[in-house]
């Protein structure tokens, strides 16, 4: 069966730092990657979506990128925080889209 | 702009009767339709899919699909307490690339 991971589960970064969010996925080869984001109280929005080693889409012009150096790894990442980034951040897997559990970043 | 609208609610409704949730969307051309239940603080998941007009069935849980008004809903039969999340309607981009595009998901409260 397949099984997607994420972490860590919880961050909290101060502003103007870096991040690293990273994502695996078991179970399935070449899956289609997504990173959203939830902000507190709002609906999922589409980071970045990945179809294949190397291959990135971004939907949000933003400070965020996003990296897929294995087929089933799936790394969000940021040169600089900032407040408006802080939000819980999902990985999903395939077409009808499996979540992850989540990491919820506090940007203080 | 392609959009997925709910009513954000909170719907409340008593133990044991039926939740109806419901969603629009604009795409015309989009296919496949799913449902996400997303307890607070979690992330969420998959309920149902629906992919032709009509009902589907799954347990207490039945979808319906109305592509001609562009409607979706869920139904929850015997609704019970452990229901209580939100329920977020996705519909799937009929520009390719299996993306998905969510509504902000309406609360449900079932209350004993």
């Amino acid at each position: 069966s397949q099984t997607i991971h994420q972490w860590p589960a919880t961050l909290v970064q101060p502003v103007g730092s870096p991040l690293s969010l990273e994502c695996t996925v078991e179970g399935t080869s070449n899956p289609n990657l997504y990173w959203y984001r939830q902000a507190a109280g709002r609906g999922l929005q589409l980071l970045f979506y990945s179809v294949g080693i190397g291959q990135i889409s971004s939907e949000v012009p933003q400070n965020l990128s996003a990296s897929r150096p294995q087929d089933r790894q799936f790394i969000l990442s940021s040169k600089k925080l900032l407040l408006s980034d802080s939000g819980f951040y999902l990985c999903a897997w395939g077409g009808e889209q499996y979540f992850g559990p989540g990491t919820r970043l506090t940007v203080t | 702009q392609k959009e997925v609208e709910q009513n954000s609610g909170p719907l409340s409704v008593p133990e044991g009767a039926i939740a109806s949730l419901n969603c629009t969307y604009s795409d015309r051309g989009s296919q496949s339709f799913f449902w996400y239940r997303q307890y607070s603080g979690k992330s969420p998941e998959l309920i149902m899919s629906i992919y032709s007009n009509g009902d589907k069935e799954d347990g207490r849980f039945t979808a319906q699909l109305n592509k001609a008004s562009q409607y979706v809903s869920l139904l929850i039969r015997d609704s019970q307490p452990s229901d209580s999340a939100t329920y977020l309607c996705a519909v799937k981009n009929s520009g390719g690339y299996n993306k998905l595009i969510f509504g902000a998901g309406t609360r449900l409260a079932v209350h004993p």
